[in-house]
């Protein structure tokens, strides 16, 4: 089964207006960690913000804030007032915390966004 | 900031050859990993490692073979390139393996096998 499911392969956005990327997980563990990584056409995958299973409120990052609804297993991110340098590719990814696979992040699909000037 | 450098953004080579992979991290981590990332498919863990001389599979680990002789370095092997290893493979690595101990990236590979 999947662990990380992004149903939005493509979305597209204005300038300037909000947007929210989808993303839902699956796991037992009471520990575990969400993250959001960023893809530009370079390649390099950059850090956006991170969600700790036990953490109370939801996190932010500038811009980027994650709407975590643990009963419902969504983490989905919200990115506020989109820029043209926004255009990517966005994952959604987990890590969970049982002995002996601490360390690896399982990653979704992907969502492709593209902000319209 | 952590820098993660692979050694190639582009390779193309024929189905048959032995292929490197080289990816070196300049923070002292303990933790790398490689990936491999499709279209639809995200990113895929082939293998990792979490000291010298040690590895461990991930989940596609056919095909591919690892080595870390040095902390710094972790490398990808491909023992006889395949067209279906046409991809991009990503290195990536990390300090302790806490929860929220977050991954960083190197560029990325685009390997072509014809």
């Amino acid at each position: 089964a999947q662990k990380i499911t992004q149903t939005q392969p493509g979305m597209f956005v204005q300038e300037k207006e909000a947007v929210t990327l989808d993303c839902t997980y699956d796991t037992s563990d009471p520990s575990y960690g969400l993250f959001w990584y960023k893809q530009p056409s370079s390649g390099e995958m950059i850090f956006l913000i991170y969600q700790g299973s036990y953490d109370q409120q939801n996190a932010t990052e500038g811009r980027y804030s994650l709407n975590f609804q643990k009963a419902r297993k969504s983490a989905n991110l919200v990115i506020s007032a989109s820029q043209l340098g926004d255009s990517a590719m966005y994952f959604c990814a987990m890590r969970e915390v049982p002995s002996g696979s601490a360390r690896q992040l399982t990653f979704g699909s992907g969502t492709q966004l593209t902000v319209l000037p | 900031d952590v820098k993660v450098t692979q050694s190639s953004r582009y390779l193309v080579k024929r189905t048959g050859e032995k292929v490197f992979l080289e990816c070196v991290q300049d923070m002292d981590h303990e933790n790398m990993f490689w990936y491999r990332q499709d279209p639809g498919l995200g990113l895929r863990l082939i293998y990792f490692s979490y000291d010298v001389k040690m590895k461990e599979k991930g989940d596609i680990p056919e095909g591919y073979s690892v080595s870390r002789e040095k902390k710094e370095r972790f490398s990808l092997i491909l023992e006889s390139a395949s067209t279906n290893q046409t991809s991009m493979y990503l290195c990536a690595s990390s300090s302790t393996p806490t929860v929220n101990e977050k991954l960083f990236f190197g560029s990325g590979t685009q390997l072509s096998v014809l």
